[in-house]
């Protein structure tokens, strides 16, 4: 499985913007770049999934680099409720039933 | 919003026990996995689940464990005899595949086992 780099932690301020990084320099060019991020004491939640576009949804935007070798989770103005572990993951682009391979995540604290 | 349900919430056992771990799925999926996550450490893939088979499995499932999907709308996990280190927060997922080929998988909220 392709690897992803993110920060162990990042703290922001409740409102403002959050930028989460991922790096993924080895990505091949059929795999998709999928969030998931973890609430405390509860599953994982599936946040946003994007190919080569920047892709925006209820819930966050997902920028892509270029060269597809690193991307940015944005929260647009983070809210107490966003604290949480937000995976960013690779997956191939087969039409197939495929596991989730999580890593540490960035662990996200949001200041009130 | 549909949603993946898992029961019970909280389980303790005796070590050596059985235990039996239930989900229910969405309904229109068709895909089902489960993970386990222990306390303080990374979500570990189990098993995931297709066509009434298993498609993929982990070092971590064993002989010990397994899976069934007895009617058309549960899942369960099975542990045949408890260890200390089984003791962790289980969950089920399940899936359907998107148009674009992707699959997003959506969690229930866990089964916490503890064993004694």
């Amino acid at each position: 499985d392709a690897k992803t780099t993110q920060p162990n932690s990042m703290e922001s301020n409740e409102e403002e913007p959050v930028h989460l990084p991922c790096n993924h320099s080895t990505i091949s060019g059929t795999d998709y770049i999928h969030w998931y991020r973890q609430l405390p004491s509860q599953g994982p939640e599936y946040v946003i999934h994007g190919l080569t576009s920047n892709v925006n949804n209820r819930m966050a935007s997902l920028a892509i680099a270029e060269d597809r070798k690193s991307s940015t989770l944005i929260l647009h103005r983070a809210t107490l409720r966003d604290a949480a572990v937000y995976y960013c993951i690779l997956s191939p682009s087969l039409n197939r039933d495929d596991k989730i391979i999580f890593g540490k995540g960035t662990r996200l604290h949001i200041l009130p | 919003e549909p949603e993946v349900t898992q029961t019970p919430s909280h389980q303790v056992t005796q070590m050596g026990q059985e235990v039996i771990l239930r989900c229910v799925p969405i309904s229109n999926h068709l895909y089902f996995y489960w993970y386990r996550q222990i306390l303080g450490q990374k979500v570990e893939f189990l098993v995931s689940f297709y066509n009434n088979e298993i498609s993929e499995k982990s070092e971590i499932f064993d002989d010990q464990f397994s899976v069934e999907r007895p009617d058309g709308s549960n899942f369960t996990l099975k542990i045949r005899s408890t260890k200390l280190e089984d003791s962790a927060m289980y969950f089920c997922a399940s899936s359907e595949i998107s148009a674009s080929g992707q699959e997003t998988q959506y969690f229930g909220p866990g089964t916490r086992l503890l064993v004694l």
